[in-house]
């Protein structure tokens, strides 16, 4: 139990368009969805939470126009990279959290990988 | 949030047991200790979580002393497939601000 699945795994697009990643969660509901972004060679830097129904809390530094969050069921959360650039390329992982057989888990997906022509 | 410290690399021989030790010594009352693996171009995975003493599962140990100031994340007999990097994160896990910040990490490289 506990499945994370993320889409698209790889995705290549020109500078100036947008790019959805979806994030969901399988086999149980997930309260709340966090997204982060990693760089080559360094850690996970944590963008944005969200909860369902509600907007997305912004880690200190992060653009909430660029970076759109979207978290409309307890299943699945969307992250748009609006008007990409070059800079955005980079690995996005998000992750979700919630209860499974009356544990609490977090769970992460396996990874976006974005290239910004 | 407590912040982690941990070794940035290691370096370890096919079948010894390797040992790596994490300082969070802002730990709160509430706080779990969470271990995590990740390969290159992969999502971080789940190895071990602990709250106080000692932690065992099938994969790993999981060492904390009684002040919950450090963890050490014990691996048995390591094999060449371990080689990734391994966090060590503090948080209230299932509570309201559950988020997890990672620290640097430790690139674990074992050797033939």
């Amino acid at each position: 139990g506990a499945v994370v699945s993320q889409h698209p795994s790889r995705v290549i697009c020109k500078s100036g368009t947008s790019v959805k990643i979806e994030c969901r969660s399988l086999d149980f509901q997930a309260t709340t969805m966090f997204w982060y972004r990693q760089f080559p060679k360094q850690s996970l830097m944590l963008m944005a939470t969200s909860n369902e129904g509600s907007k997305a809390t912004y880690e200190q530094g992060v653009e909430k126009d660029k970076f759109l969050i979207n978290h409309a069921s307890l299943t699945l959360s969307t992250l748009t990279v609006t008007s990409a650039h070059p800079e955005d390329s980079s690995f996005y992982i998000c992750s979700a959290s919630g209860r499974v057989s009356g544990a609490n888990v977090l769970t992460f997906g396996a990874g976006s990988r974005l290239t910004v022509l | 949030l407590a912040k982690t410290t941990q070794p940035i690399s290691m370096d370890s021989y096919e079948g010894q047991e390797v040992n790596i030790t994490c300082s969070h010594n802002n730990i709160a009352t509430n706080d779990y200790i969470t271990w995590y693996q990740q390969f290159p171009s992969q999502g971080p995975r789940f190895i071990i979580q602990g709250y106080k003493t000692k932690v065992t599962n099938e994969v790993a140990s999981l060492f904390i002393p009684a002040d919950r100031k450090s963890s050490t994340l014990s691996l048995p007999r390591v094999s060449l497939s371990d080689t990734a990097v391994y966090y060590c994160l503090v948080g209230d896990y299932g509570g309201a601000t559950n988020k997890l910040i990672f620290g640097t990490g430790t690139l674990l490289a074992v050797q033939p």
